[in-house]
């Protein structure tokens, strides 16, 4: 049950669009369409922003999307805002009702 | 309005137990799977354990299986974990979170430490 592979930080200015990848295996991210984004900011419990690869929950704002290919998920933040900077967590169906995060990127709005 | 709330968290020495609940308001319960994920100290998020919607299935990361075990009272619109045998790797803010499928988490509480040390 190894962690999906998230990179440690990114950054954007405002305005600017940013991509998180999210790695995984064929036996988790590369087999199932059951994968989800959270958002973090310090203190605070997680927030749910993508899940099913793609769907956003309602009061999300369109401007985060995500995408999967193959074994690798990816969050898209377009049009970057000051309120965007937070930890952001992947998070992967792995089979037998089981499931993996990644280790956590820190966006960081320059 | 959905709410999660935890209680039970503490400090505990190494090999101790202790039982975190979670209660939940503002839904229906029984129609949800729950679960606990944790978080170390300045770390990363961890999946921890899932209980299915009637409680028949239950589900464990390998690094408790033998020593946590996940329970609910749909009754009582709440969720439990009991923690034994504790290690200082166990030391985390524990939330309890819902979701329909895994890992569709999209209601989470607000978190309880649980510090382990001797």
């Amino acid at each position: 049950q190894s962690a999906l592979t998230q990179p440690r930080s990114v950054s954007g200015s405002p305005g600017q669009s940013v991509t998180l990848s999210c790695t995984g295996t064929i036996s988790n991210i590369g087999s199932y369409s059951y994968v989800s984004w959270f958002q973090q900011h310090p203190g605070k419990a997680p927030k749910l922003i993508i899940y099913g690869v793609t769907k956003r929950p309602s009061g999300v704002p369109d401007r985060f999307s995500g995408s999967k290919s193959g074994n690798t998920a990816s969050l898209t933040i377009s049009g970057l805002q000051a309120e965007d900077e937070a930890a952001y967590y992947c998070s992967s169906y792995a089979g037998y009702y089981t499931a993996l995060f990644g280790g956590g990127t820190k966006v960081t709005v320059l | 309005e959905v709410q999660l709330v935890e209680s039970g968290g503490g400090s505990v020495q190494p090999g101790g137990s202790l039982r975190l609940s979670c209660a939940a308001s503002g839904f229906t319960f029984s129609s949800y799977w729950m679960s606990w994920v944790r978080q170390a100290p300045g770390k990363g998020l961890e999946w921890v354990a899932n209980i299915k919607r009637d409680g028949s299935e239950v589900y464990y990361v390998d690094s408790v299986k033998g020593r946590f075990t996940i329970s609910r009272d749909n009754a009582e619109k709440s969720v439990s974990l009991q923690m034994n045998s504790l290690r200082a790797e166990d030391t985390a803010v524990y939330f309890c979170a819902r979701g329909e499928t895994i890992p569709t988490w999209d209601y989470w509480g607000q978190g309880t430490l649980v510090t382990v040390s001797s």
